[in-house]
């Protein structure tokens, strides 16, 4: 158990709707990140929050949006979904805001989105 | 552009048939070098470290070493349990995180 939290474990929706997945880092952690993960793509980074405000921006779609609030927990909105946006999101999170560079990140066990 | 190739795509072995996956990598600026377990519908459990070449890192059955460019994940008689999909990261200036595809490894007993 790597102390990262995330809800909900799966989620089926239809085309065009609006989903919102949750994220809460480990005990101290200060950032989190954001990632996508499918069969022919792999593990794609999304973006990165620290202590509330983005710190770097991935292969994110502008249909999609995250934030982080005070109690460090953040969310990744999707909408306007389309079937090609069916993966496993995973969250992680990192001690300090260099963890894309040379902090551990350590990851969620991931929401599993289902768009049919 | 930044590339992480790891190879091969898929291993089997036998219990205890020491082999080697190969993290290689196109990047600039590299910061660090990660290695990750992957069980199948669930989140990368993080391994290793390592920061410049030379440097090595033990687990049980599990060693990491780095050079310039590449890294290689060392398993020593594997068990059954071993067998799970191996991500190799690297950390970029920017604080980017690279993945490669993985090596999805099968140990048979």
């Amino acid at each position: 158990d790597s102390g990262v939290t995330q809800t909900p474990k799966h989620l089926i929706t239809a085309t065009g709707q609006r989903v919102t997945l949750r994220c809460s880092p480990r005990s101290g952690d200060l950032s989190v990140y954001w990632y996508q993960q499918s069969l022919d793509q792999g593990l794609q980074f999304l973006i990165q929050y620290y202590n509330g405000e983005e710190r770097a921006k991935g292969n994110i779609l502008e249909r999609f949006s995250a934030q982080q609030f005070p109690d460090l927990h953040s969310e990744l909105n999707l909408s306007s979904l389309e079937l090609g946006d069916s993966a496993l999101y995973f969250c992680a999170s990192s001690v300090g805001e260099r963890g894309g560079a040379e902090e551990t990140q350590y990851f969620g066990p991931g929401t599993r989105l289902l768009v049919l | 552009e930044d590339q992480v190739t790891q190879s091969p795509e898929a291993l089997r072995l036998q219990e205890g048939e020491s082999s080697s996956l190969n993290c290689s990598y196109t990047v600039s600026g590299l910061r660090g070098l990660f290695w990750y377990r992957q069980d199948p519908g669930k989140g990368p459990e993080f391994l290793f470290t390592l920061y410049s070449a030379g440097e090595e890192k033990e687990k049980e059955r599990l060693k990491a070493t780095l050079t310039k460019k590449e890294s290689f994940l060392h398993i020593t008689a594997p068990k059954p349990e071993d067998s799970a999909t191996y991500l190799c990261a690297v950390g970029l200036y920017g604080n980017k995180l690279v993945f490669g595809a993985g090596t999805i490894l099968r140990v048979k007993s």
